[in-house]
């Protein structure tokens, strides 16, 4: 089945400890994305990658880093969580951006106490 | 820079009642428009697109949107809503020389039975 997986779905830590949420793809999708979606904002993007080894900031990087080593996976990492980061992330990938449309992951709830 | 402007943040219908969104949009350039939805506690999934071609495009489950691009607007309809058309629906634009879809903050659909 086509899908974006992301782990953990629902997470619950405090300020500073260091997390990744993970994102695959089995699609082979070059595109891949991060939002964060906040109530009254809508989807801001945070970072994204047009392939392997290239990755790019969006509207709202601050706080957060990516990494694209192999083109499945767009791990999302948060090295120093703060409360303003509590947020509902989604992971989603597209064949190719440029008509393409995303596919979304199911979607990860991040709570910083 | 392009921005997506949903004006009806809440709407609610009866079971029956007929449905628009309005989704405006501003980029200069040729766009692609998408609108999305988000059933309550699930991702997001793609309602319809639109690429080229017939301004009035139509999606899954009775919806169709129709582009009129000289008032820049992407705007969602379906004659006669049901109960589980209860959603939050996002347009989204690509202007396809942008890298990113841009996601408006959404409408929250209520439809009482």
């Amino acid at each position: 089945e086509a899908q974006v997986t992301q782990n953990p779905r629902y997470l619950i830590t405090v300020t500073g400890k260091k997390l990744t949420v993970t994102c695959s793809q089995n699609m082979n999708h070059e595109y891949m994305s991060w939002y964060r979606q906040d109530p009254g904002l809508g989807l801001r993007q945070i970072y994204y990658s047009m392939n392997v080894e290239v990755t790019d900031k969006g509207d709202v990087p601050e706080g957060y880093k990516v990494s694209r080593k192999e083109k499945r996976n767009f791990p999302l990492i948060l090295e120093s969580p703060s409360p303003n980061q509590t947020s509902l992330y989604f992971c989603a990938s597209s064949f190719s951006l440029a008509p393409g449309e995303l596919f979304f992951g199911e979607g990860s709830r991040l709570t910083v106490l | 820079a392009q921005s997506v402007s949903q004006h009806n943040h809440h709407v609610i219908l009866s079971e029956a009642a007929s449905l628009e969104l309005g989704c405006n949009y501003s980029y200069g350039g040729t766009v692609n428009l998408f609108w999305y939805v988000q059933y309550p506690g699930q991702h997001l999934q793609l309602l319809l697109k639109y690429f080229s071609g017939d301004p009035l495009v139509k999606g899954i489950k009775g919806f169709e949107a129709e582009f009129i691009k000289s008032k820049f607007s992407f705007n969602l309809r379906k004659p006669s809503v049901q109960w589980s058309d209860t959603a939050e629906y996002f347009c989204a634009v690509n202007g396809v020389s942008f890298q990113k879809l841009v996601f408006g903050t959404g409408t929250r659909l209520l439809v009482s039975p």
